[in-house]
């Protein structure tokens, strides 16, 4: 099931803070972000693991709510080059003994001068 | 490292046309992953691997076949192209696991009409 991501959109001024939020109905073993520029292809930022461990960005932070199956990156002082479509992707069990990555409709975020 | 290759990188095909898309890493991952994106939507699994000779299918793999004969090649296929199969794709490897950063190819915009 896909996860849901909030906002949808956002406008941001240089310097601002952002956080956008994912969440699932499932009980979830990790949360993945990615950022996606027009035209590109998705960009790894995060891997967020259940227990605690963190893998992934140094300037970009982002929580996981194990309990309450939801997730929060945080984007402080942005800049232009943070602009983009911010994906969570949610991975959980799916049977058999494998877990499966399951991603968000996105979230785009515009940085402005 | 060229990372991740995908060819065409552009492609329209007519309805009831079969074709390949070529899909290859050079960073000894053992899985790898075919995606296909609608605007808005996100990305949807359509097939993965876990390794050479190893293949399942993900969320959406009505329409298409994969193999995956060796470590660094996992092309997918469309017998009969249909219009519901407009769409951009992705191929992208990891490490072992799906708890693990993964690198995706620049994409193959496919336009059935």
């Amino acid at each position: 099931q896909q996860p849901v991501q909030s906002p949808q959109a956002v406008i941001l001024r240089e310097g601002e803070d952002a956080v956008i939020n994912c969440s699932s109905s499932k009980a979830l073993y990790s949360v993945h972000w990615y950022r996606q520029k027009h035209g590109e292809a998705p960009v790894f930022l995060m891997i967020l693991l259940k227990g605690g461990e963190q893998k992934g960005h140094d300037k970009i932070s982002a929580s996981f709510n194990e309990k309450k199956q939801q997730s929060s990156l945080y984007l402080t002082a942005s800049q232009l080059s943070y602009s983009g479509t911010y994906f969570c992707g949610t991975e959980a069990y799916s049977g058999a003994g494998s877990y499966q990555l399951t991603f968000g409709k996105g979230t785009k975020l515009s940085v402005i001068p | 490292n060229a990372g991740v290759t995908q060819t065409p990188k552009f492609r329209i095909l007519k309805i009831g046309q079969s074709m390949t898309l070529q899909c290859a890493q050079d960073m000894n991952h053992n899985y790898m992953y075919w995606y296909r994106q609608d605007p808005g939507m996100g990305l949807k699994l359509i097939y993965y691997s876990v390794g050479a000779g190893i293949t399942d299918k993900g969320e959406v793999p009505n329409g298409y076949n994969v193999s995956r004969s060796t470590t660094e090649d996992f092309p997918l296929r469309l017998e009969l192209a249909a219009p519901s199969q407009t769409s951009v794709y992705f191929c992208a490897s990891g490490g072992t696991g799906t708890s693990n950063e993964q690198f995706f190819g620049p994409g193959t915009r496919l336009t059935v009409l």
